[in-house]
């Protein structure tokens, strides 16, 4: 089945500095999401990319939608405290067997060092 | 607008019992997707509904199942519990379950196996 490679799985930054992280598949999504989940709550929606190519800021984030389909990366500009968490990649197809389906990576531990 | 609701928010069950939890989905979102969140395994799905038919379903054995109500509202119960069963149990709701809607996610059931 489909799986989603996602790279580094943590991070620790100085606040401030700028964070780069991507995921990979071995076949093509339609859609490409961000999530962010905090501990002992559900992902939230950070960005959504539905166009190979496109390109989509959300404040100091920043996320593209790899021409091939089968990548994604997410870029976190100035990071500050509030940025700690886990992100996670998810992505989804049309219809049939992918209806309501996601597929996340494994996700990246971001740790802000005040 | 209200988020998702799921509840309850933690759970405590003991080996051989059942469980039912719930997810009020977003008002207007007529999907609702079941995920199982592990250390080891991630983000796994589970089961897609909509409008009470279930249409699209993961790699869970039989004692997984679930439920949409014609309000929207969908239950998923886990019978004869293993320990291993112990998990953030997460759902989310889109107005189509498509590819082309995000995915707005609840806090998630917190269920351990004892």
């Amino acid at each position: 089945g489909q799986q989603l490679n996602q790279s580094p799985q943590s991070m620790f930054i100085q606040e401030g500095e700028d964070v780069s992280m991507n995921c990979t598949s071995s076949s093509i999504f339609n859609t490409w999401l961000w999530y962010k989940q905090d501990p002992g709550e559900g992902p939230v929606l950070l960005i959504a990319l539905y166009k190979a190519g496109e390109l989509t800021s959300n404040g100091r984030l920043t996320a593209q939608f790899g021409i091939t389909r089968k990548d994604s990366f997410l870029n976190i500009s100035a990071s500050i405290p509030s940025d700690v968490g886990i992100y996670f990649c998810a992505g989804a197809n049309a219809g049939g067997t992918s209806y309501g389906k996601l597929t996340f990576g494994q996700g990246t531990i971001l740790t802000v060092h005040p | 607008k209200a988020g998702v609701t799921q509840t309850p928010r933690y759970l405590i069950k003991t080996r051989g019992q059942q469980v039912t939890l719930s997810c009020s989905p977003i008002s207007g979102h007529r999907s609702v997707s079941w995920y199982q969140q592990t250390p080891g395994q991630g983000l796994q799905f589970l089961f897609e509904y909509f409008s009470e038919t279930q249409r699209n379903k993961g790699n869970f054995p039989g004692r997984f199942s679930g439920r949409q109500f014609s309000n929207s509202r969908s239950e998923m119960n886990v019978s004869t519990l293993e320990l291993g069963d112990s998990a953030l149990y997460l759902c989310a709701s889109s107005q189509t379950g498509g590819h082309n809607y995000g995915y707005t996610f609840g806090s998630g059931t917190r269920l351990t196996v004892v």
